[in-house]
């Protein structure tokens, strides 16, 4: 059953700690994508790694966001030091591209629901 | 920058009803239009739209796009109640994976 798994599920933590969220994308899959969901905004993209490279981390807050893939089957998202306003559902998701062709699918994780009291 | 523009915002119909959502968009290397469906929970794939004029068809589910006028419709037939959910339309490009999303679409089917 392949699919995209993330950890934790919900994560309740209070202004100024850090907080790690992970993520293992589908088995084979070799770009991985992390979005940031709330009301106000939708569905914002983050960062997104190919082949574990960091190919755009132009949505992130760089001061206190960081991501990294430290191997093929695993993606992280950190926030250091986590902000009231940094409460929104985080989803990790996963694609393919092979043999230079880009597939634009992307299978999306349960997603991560931070709150920051 | 990259625009996608969907609407309504919003649309409640009845069960039984037809309805038609919007997506229009502004991108520089367009390869493909996707649209997902999200309910309580994380999107799911509905449909990945490359060529003009071609529907797509999932049950009571449709889709098609106009390269030319760079939008897509999604037909839902005799909506039910499950089909209440968020539907998102993403466009992505010819340079990598990544997709730009539009704001939704909120639909609620009453019975």
């Amino acid at each position: 059953d392949a699919r995209v798994t993330q950890t934790p599920r919900h994560k309740v933590t209070e202004m100024g700690q850090e907080v790690t969220m992970r993520c293992q994308p589908i088995l084979g899959h070799n770009t991985v994508f992390w979005y940031r969901q709330t009301m106000m905004q939708g569905l914002e993209l983050l960062a997104y790694f190919r082949n574990r490279a960091p190919l755009d981390d132009s949505g992130m807050p760089k001061d206190r966001f960081s991501a990294e893939m430290p191997d093929a089957t695993l993606a992280t998202l950190k926030i250091q030091p986590s902000e009231p306003r940094d409460s929104a559902v985080y989803f990790c998701a996963s694609g393919l591209v092979l043999g230079g062709r880009t597939y634009n699918e992307q299978f999306f994780g349960p997603g991560t629901r931070l709150t920051v009291l | 920058e990259d625009k996608v523009v969907q609407s309504p915002l919003s649309l409640v119909v009845h069960e039984g009803d037809t309805v038609t959502l919007n997506c229009s968009y502004e991108v520089t290397n367009f390869r493909s239009l996707l649209w997902y469906k999200q309910e309580k929970k994380a999107p799911t794939f509905l449909f990945m739209l490359t060529s003009s004029g071609i529907e797509k068809k999932s049950g009571r589910l449709s889709s098609i796009l106009d390269k030319k006028e760079l939008f897509s419709i999604l037909n839902i037939t005799a909506t039910q109640t499950g089909d209440s959910a968020v539907y998102l339309c993403a466009v992505g490009e010819t340079s990598g994976s990544r997709l730009t999303f539009g704001e939704g679409t909120q639909l609620t089917v009453n019975p």
